[in-house]
């Protein structure tokens, strides 16, 4: 079963960029049945899908962040990458990584998720 | 974008009692590409439902879910303790994926 774990800075300072990292474990990020994906939820608020990316580079991201969302894989090390630009306290959440199954865009598998607070 | 909305913001039930979530899309959507998640305090979504009606694996058959077009319902036939949480649709049909604001099912 695959497990994924968030890991990355919990402050960011406004202007700068946000870098998370997801591992992914008990899969390999190169298996043709997943897509790859980073999703937020505000504090107390619902949730915002960020963008897939495939193993092959192949990404879809969400239209609107996607002029400051950067998404990408490193397979020699099983993880796969997000970069926000530009943060401003709005980009302050809980920044989780999933999985969804080839072909489909639903969350089957969740890391546990990771507070990033954007302060000065 | 397709806008999801959830009814009702927030339903007080019994255990035991029968739970009925609402998901309204803005517009259709495709091929009945909707999702259902369940998330507890402090933890992350759990995936419940996928393409309108098929449980994830592992999801109690107490869970159904239901719908076409641009309706969609989940339905607890019989709460238990452990089923009193926020619950989400997502729709993945085409770009952007959106989700429903959220139904939070609370213990009368």
């Amino acid at each position: 079963q695959v497990q994924l774990q968030e890991s990355g800075p919990g402050l960011v300072k406004p202007s700068q960029t946000l870098s998370l990292t997801c591992t992914v474990s008990g899969g390999s990020i190169t298996g043709v049945g997943f897509h790859w994906s980073w999703i937020r939820q505000h504090p107390g608020k619902g949730l915002e899908w960020i963008g897939f990316i495939y193993y092959s580079g192949n990404i879809n991201s969400n239209p609107s962040l996607k002029s400051r969302v950067s998404i990408s894989v490193d397979t020699s090390k099983n993880q796969f990458s997000l970069k926000l630009s530009s943060v401003t306290a709005a980009d302050t959440a809980v920044y989780y990584c999933a999985s969804a199954p080839w072909g489909h865009y639903y969350l089957d598998h969740w890391g546990q998720g990771t507070l990033v607070t954007v302060s000065s | 974008e397709i806008v999801l909305t959830q009814s009702p913001g927030t339903l007080s039930l019994s255990p035991g009692e029968r739970g009925t979530l609402s998901c309204r899309a803005s517009q259709s959507v495709g091929s009945g590409y909707l999702a259902w998640y369940q998330q507890k305090p402090g933890q992350a979504p759990r995936l419940l439902i996928s393409g309108t009606s098929s449980r994830a694996t592992g999801i109690p058959d107490r869970f159904s879910g239901s719908g076409s077009g641009a309706d969609f319902t989940l339905t607890i036939s019989r709460l238990e303790p452990e089923d009193f949480a926020v619950y989400y649709c997502q729709h993945y049909g085409s770009t952007p994926y959106t989700f429903g604001q959220g139904t939070k099912l609370e213990i009368k």
